[in-house]
């Protein structure tokens, strides 16, 4: 069965470093999306992504956070200066083979990133 | 505004008992509603989606009901298995408002020997 996938599965890193999370949604998938969850707390929308721009994005999604679909594989989110508050599980969803909105989103195992 | 809330933060059944997880939404444009569960260290799996044009449905062991007019859904699991035990969410979408999922905060659900 076809499965979303990340890397890495645990990301440490200093304040004010850079981090790349990698994900390679399913395949014939359309839509991608980043949501976190911090230790205890709900899961949170970050962004979501079709057709190689952003579609909606998250009060939380600021200019320190980009996506980047670099190739026909992979969704990476990109966090430009880490701060202590970003430590959280970051997931990757994706959905819609048919570029349907409200289809089943899919997610990922998640990378957990601890910033110190 | 947009909130999905839910009744109880634990749940513990027996075995072989059913399940019955609660989840109150207050948005009433929210028309596509999903539950998903989250065993410890995982992300979320998929289980049952159900439209708002809809009331019920059913999946394997599990349905989803819901009932627009008290702005409320339930995930029913049949004969409760250990290997249910986890976070339940349930999560919201608004046709037109993007693709974006609203979670709520979790139920933990602990299936008793």
């Amino acid at each position: 069965e076809p499965e979303v996938t990340q890397t890495p599965s645990h990301q440490v890193t200093q304040m004010g470093q850079e981090v790349i999370l990698r994900c390679v949604p399913i395949s014939n998938h359309l839509y991608f999306y980043w949501y976190r969850q911090i230790l205890g707390q709900k899961v949170e929308f970050l962004v979501s992504f079709y057709n190689n721009e952003i579609s909606e994005k998250s009060e939380i999604f600021d200019d320190q956070f980009s996506v980047e679909r670099p190739d026909g594989s992979n969704f990476t989110l990109k966090i430009r200066s880490t701060k202590l508050e970003d430590s959280a599980m970051y997931f990757c969803a994706s959905s819609s083979p048919t570029g349907v909105l409200q289809e089943t989103q899919y997610f990922g195992p998640g990378t957990r990133l601890l910033v110190l | 505004g947009e909130s999905v809330g839910l009744h109880l933060p634990t749940l513990s059944v027996q075995e072989g008992d059913n399940s019955i997880i609660n989840c109150a939404y207050s948005n009433s444009a929210s028309d596509y509603f999903i539950w998903y569960k989250q065993e410890s260290g995982k992300g979320p799996q998929f289980i049952i989606d159900i439209r708002s044009n809809m009331d019920k449905r059913q999946g394997q062991r599990v349905t989803v009901l819901l009932n627009k007019t008290v702005k409320h859904l339930s995930l029913q699991i049949a004969a409760t298995q250990p290997g249910d035990s986890a976070v339940y969410f349930c999560a919201e979408n608004i046709w037109g408002g993007g693709n974006k999922l609203t979670f709520g905060t979790g139920t933990q659900l602990k299936v008793e020997l």
